[in-house]
């Protein structure tokens, strides 16, 4: 059972847009959560991150959200670029156990 | 970077044989991971290692064995690959502050015939 969910397996957008990426999870003990993008033949880089203490972070054009009451996350984008073109994947771990469960991942496409 | 290798990149065998994937890295990290990645599943994990001949299973163990007999290396062997684990397979380390984040490598593309 998958604790971890991306349900829009793709997102296409216009260049200089918003991109909204959206992640939800079921367990309520996940305290730290984080999105990494991934291009082709490429291993997953870390993108950025958010504690459960917080409800916001942002770094330059990239803000996540989290919403703990509806166990959902999101990761916005502004202004979206061709270079965003990847697929981006939210993942989530209790912070003792140091696992991490990731989603199945969003393909986004930034359209010139 | 985060000094992470695999090895090979990618790699043919056939149904039946014994295969090893090998992570090493470079930064002296005590946390290490094998996930798979399979379209529709995302990254699912493996084994994952917390020190040396420290291993434990993760989600999709059956099938793998894995082994870390020095901090450096963490090898992922499927004792009698089957076409069900063809996959791009990899490792990542955990870092930061609170080894909170986790750091991967290129990865290794197995086809199982």
């Amino acid at each position: 059972d998958q604790q971890v969910k991306q349900n829009s397996p793709s997102l296409s957008v216009q260049e200089g847009r918003i991109s909204i990426l959206n992640c939800d999870y079921t367990n309520s003990m996940f305290d730290y959560f984080l999105w990494y993008k991934k291009y082709p033949a490429e291993g997953p880089t870390f993108l950025i991150s958010i504690s459960s203490i917080k409800d916001k972070n942002e770094d330059g054009r990239f803000t996540v959200f989290l919403n703990k009451s509806a166990k959902h996350l999101s990761l916005h984008i502004v202004p979206s670029q061709p270079g965003d073109s990847a697929v981006y994947f939210c993942a989530a771990s209790v912070n003792n156990f140091n696992k991490f469960y990731f989603g199945s991942g969003t393909k986004l496409n930034v359209k010139p | 970077d985060a000094g992470i290798t695999q090895s090979p990149r990618h790699k043919v065998t056939e149904t039946g044989t014994p295969v090893t994937l090998r992570c090493h890295q470079t930064e002296n990290h005590r946390y290490m991971y094998w996930y798979r990645q399979d379209p529709g599943h995302g990254l699912r994990l493996i084994h994952y290692s917390y020190g040396v001949k420290d291993t434990d299973k993760g989600e999709v163990s059956d099938g793998y064995s894995v082994s870390r007999s020095k901090t450096e290396d963490f090898l992922l062997t499927l004792e009698s690959a089957t076409s069900s684990q063809t996959s791009v397979y990899f490792c990542a380390i955990a870092a930061g502050v609170e080894k909170n984040i986790q750091y991967f490598g290129a990865g290794t593309r197995l086809s199982v015939l």
